[in-house]
């Protein structure tokens, strides 16, 4: 049973350009969260998804991120118009459950994000 | 918001000396998680405590949560250089959509 995947691993942008992170949470997992770890920093929490409905965004910026999690496919973090502050390592974990007392969250290997 | 503050930032010991990191809040904490992000790697669920006054053990780790549940502590006894990393404490917060909030984290360095 493969463990939450994420690609790219390393991404390079430069500024201006687009950035489009993919997550594929673990199998009979239907709940997604992106989390943005800075340098030294700890897991800042971004969204939450379901599949094909986004739960909380309480945690992202409101220009120029978005996430999606369609009924097919990956979930995706996309950020638009890249700046250097964006650099960053984004994680993505998968439940299999709504986070309640019993439920642990599974990581992928995040993708580090470098914007030149 | 619920929050939690974690202490020490930063520790290092000699290999075989003892550790500990340990995490506040001002309310009440129906449970909370200790995760463990190994340098260039991600995290990794290690425990959920959600008694007060719980205690439980994974060989040289010793999880804990006060008995107010306002608190809770990580130990590790005689460190090795495979329990390097960044130790992270994260809790629920209700409401809403109760989403994990992770401490900053303490990280572990240890000296052969």
């Amino acid at each position: 049973n493969a463990g939450v995947m994420q690609n790219p691993r390393h991404l390079v942008r430069r500024r201006g350009q687009e950035a489009r992170l993919r997550c594929s949470p673990m199998k009979g997992h239907s709940h997604v969260y992106w989390y943005r770890q800075l340098p030294e920093e700890g897991l800042k929490f971004m969204v939450y998804l379901q599949k094909e409905n986004i739960i909380d965004e309480s945690g992202m910026p409101k220009e120029r991120f978005s996430a999606e999690f369609p009924k097919e496919g990956p979930s995706i973090l996309r950020i638009q118009q890249v700046v250097r502050g964006d650099s960053a390592a984004y994680f993505c974990a998968s439940s299999r459950l709504a986070p309640d007392l019993w439920n642990e969250q599974f990581f992928g290997p995040g993708t580090r994000l470098t914007v030149l | 918001g619920q929050q939690v503050m974690q202490i020490p930032q930063y520790q290092h010991v000699q290999e075989g000396e003892d550790f500990t990191t340990y995490c506040n809040s001002s309310t009440t904490l129906s449970n909370i998680q200790w995760y463990k992000q190994r340098p260039g790697g991600h995290p990794v669920f290690l425990i959920q405590l959600v008694k007060s006054g719980e205690v439980k053990k994974q060989k040289r780790l010793t999880f804990q949560f006060g008995e107010a549940k306002k608190n809770s502590s990580l130990h590790i006894t005689a460190t090795q250089t495979t329990d390097v990393g960044t130790y992270f404490c994260a809790v629920i917060r209700q409401g809403g959509s109760e989403k994990l909030v992770f401490g900053k984290g303490t990280k572990l360095t240890v000296n052969p």
